[in-house]
């Protein structure tokens, strides 16, 4: 079955560090991928998003992912994190289904930015 | 604009009964999906629904289904209620099928199943 996995299930960083966030897929086909977040008390909201071109993807303050198809890997960075990016961050792909399509989501990483 | 709303936003069940959740997209947006978040299985896509019709289908059993109404408004029902139900139920609503519009996430419902 096609699956999403992420990694690092909780993650610590000082103000200023730079943040790496891993994300496997396991689905062979063409790919569909995105990076929601969900700020603590707030809705979910995608981040970003890839589905063709340049493998490098830009997305809202100052996040960015990175398409690696040989690795089929989605990994999403930032170069210096601040307070406010303290969140849940969650991977996804469109996988076909019985039923059509589904968006199969990874299980989360939690981030913590400390001052 | 205002965003996706969700009613109600907390629910409390037993075993055995059924229960409805309502969805109101945004306004202009034709699709609904659905989606259940548990901390045990995350988050898991329930189905979409485009122009009245559902178009894509997760791996759910019949027990969960859903419509969509004219205005876009969505409902989803879940009958015969399991302890393993409870979660948080969340809907997305965008402007177009499938989900490569962005997808704009209601609050959710919260469902516990005593």
């Amino acid at each position: 079955a096609q699956s999403v996995s992420q990694h690092n299930h909780h993650v610590i960083l000082s103000e200023a560090a730079s943040l790496e966030l891993g994300c496997n897929y396991s689905y062979g086909g063409t790919v569909n991928l995105f990076w929601y977040v969900q700020y603590p008390g707030q809705h979910l909201q995608l981040l970003l998003k890839y589905f063709s071109g340049d493998p490098l993807v830009k997305g809202i303050k100052g996040f960015e992912a990175e398409f690696i198809k040989s690795k089929f890997s989605f990994n999403l960075r930032k170069p210096s994190v601040q307070w406010s990016d303290t969140a849940e961050y969650f991977c996804a792909v469109i996988t076909p289904t019985g039923g059509g399509n589904k968006l199969t989501f990874g299980t989360g990483t939690q981030l913590k930015v400390e001052l | 604009k205002a965003g996706v709303t969700q009613t109600p936003r907390y629910l409390i069940k037993t075993r055995g009964q059924q229960v409805t959740l309502s969805c109101s997209p945004i306004s202009g947006h034709r699709s609904v999906s659905w989606y259940q978040q548990t901390p045990g299985q995350g988050l898991q896509f329930l189905f979409e629904y485009f122009s009245e019709t559902q178009r894509n289908k997760g791996n759910f059993p019949g027990r969960f289904s859903g419509r969509q109404f004219s205005n876009s408004r969505s409902e989803m029902n879940v009958s015969t209620l399991e302890l393993g139900d409870s979660a948080l139920y969340l809907c997305a609503s965008s402007s177009g099928q499938g989900f490569t519009d962005t997808q704009y996430f209601g609050p959710g419902t919260r469902l516990t199943v005593l």
